[in-house]
This record gives C-alpha cells, structure tokens and sequence, in this order.
C-alpha cells in the first residue's frame, strides 16, 4: 500500500508555455499532499502544501500565480507551471500523507520538467 | 522555522561493513523523524522512522536512534550491499499533516 504516482514522468514544453503535472495517491486517501522541487545534487525544498477542498500555502519565495496548485478530491492534487521559462526546468515531486491513519509521507516518481 | 543539518555529505564503505549517517535538528517542536532513500532519477522512498516517544527502532539491517535532549538523531545501516549505494534524506516534522524539513542528504556509495 501508500502508492504515490506522478504523471507525466518527463515533459519539454518551450518557453512561455504552461504545464500540468498530476499527482495521484493510489491506494489511499491523502487530506494533505505536498509539492518539492529539487535541483541536481541538492536536497528537496517544499513548494507548497496542499489540502483538499482549499487553497493551497505557498512557501516563501514560491511565485503562488504561477505554480498554480489544485487539490480537488482526497486522491488527486495538480501543480500547474505557467508561462514556463528555462529556470523553470527542475524535478518535481509530490508527497501525500495519510493524515488519518500516521504521521508518514509517501512520494510519487517525480516529473523531469525541461523548459527550452 | 526548523533547520535540519545532515552529515556526511558523502560516505564511501566497503560491502559488508556499517554505515552511519547523522542529523541535527533546531525546532524542540519537532516530533517525527523519517530517513528517505532516493536512487537516480527516482522519487525519494521512506526506509524508516522514528518518533520522538521512543530511542531507537530496527527494522532489519537498519536502525535509527534518536536523542531529544540534544536534538539528533541517526541512521545505521549494517552489513551494507552494493544496492544500498543510493542518497539518503534524514527529515524532521511536527507530526500528522505537517510540512517535512529535509537534510542535505547523504551520498552513501558501498564498494563491492
């Protein structure tokens, strides 16, 4: 159990262009899911906060208008980059924690985003 | 807000022997305490972990420790295989629902 998928695994989109990233918890329900971004060789640092049904808390620093994040049902959360630009380019990882049952996160594959 | 230092930055073993990696931690608040292992490419995947009503937990060739006073705790891998070579990510939170702060993470390599 506590299965986290991420789709797509990798995308390339041009400058300008917005992308969608899905982040699924499979075999469980999941109130809170979280977004990171990592870097080559560095440690993952939080986006965002996701919770079902509201709005999601955006880290300091972290444009909340352009990494829309959506969290519409206990399973699905989305993290949408618009108008992505080179330095956009990043690994982007989900975790969803299942608050009912344990303090544990789960987290997807991650999504290699190229920005060209 | 809280601040995870981790080290080594990277550790070299040969096969078969122990591994040990360590963490610090600032927010007394902080009760949970898990270790990832993220391999190349891949998301990071939960090995272990520890809450701070207890020292110690095992599981296997792994164990990590944790002394609340001090604000430290650590991972202990032993009789290691060449699959363990991987990243390690110790993290700290104050519990269900909250945010994880990371480490630097560990570049572990065991040498067949």
């Amino acid at each position: 159990g506590a299965v986290v998928s991420q789709h797509p695994s990798r995308v390339i989109c041009k400058s300008g262009t917005s992308v969608k990233i899905e982040c699924r918890s499979l075999d469980f329900q999941a109130t809170t899911m979280f977004w990171y971004r990592q870097f080559p060789k560095q440690s993952l640092m939080l986006m965002a906060t996701s919770n079902e049904g509201s709005k999601a808390t955006y880290e300091q620093g972290v444009e909340k208008d352009k990494f829309l994040i959506n969290h519409a049902s206990l399973t699905l959360s989305t993290l949408t980059v618009t108008s992505a630009h080179p330095e956009d380019s990043s690994f982007y990882i989900c975790s969803a924690a299942r608050t009912s049952v344990g303090y544990e996160q789960y987290f997807g594959p991650g999504t290699r985003l190229t920005v060209t | 807000g809280e601040n995870v230092e981790q080290h080594p930055s990277t550790l070299s073993v040969q096969e078969g022997d122990s591994a040990v990696i360590k963490c610090t931690y600032s927010d007394s608040a902080s009760n949970y305490f898990p270790w990832y292992k993220q391999e190349l490419g891949k998301g990071p995947q939960l090995i272990i972990d520890i809450r701070s009503n207890v020292g110690e937990k095992k599981d296997q060739r792994i164990a990590v420790t944790l002394n609340k006073t001090a604000k430290h705790f650590s991972l202990h891998i032993t009789e290691t295989q060449p699959e363990d070579s991987a990243v390690y990510f110790c993290a700290a939170s104050r519990g269900a629902g909250n945010m994880l702060t990371f480490g630097g993470g560990t570049r572990l390599m065991v040498k067949p």
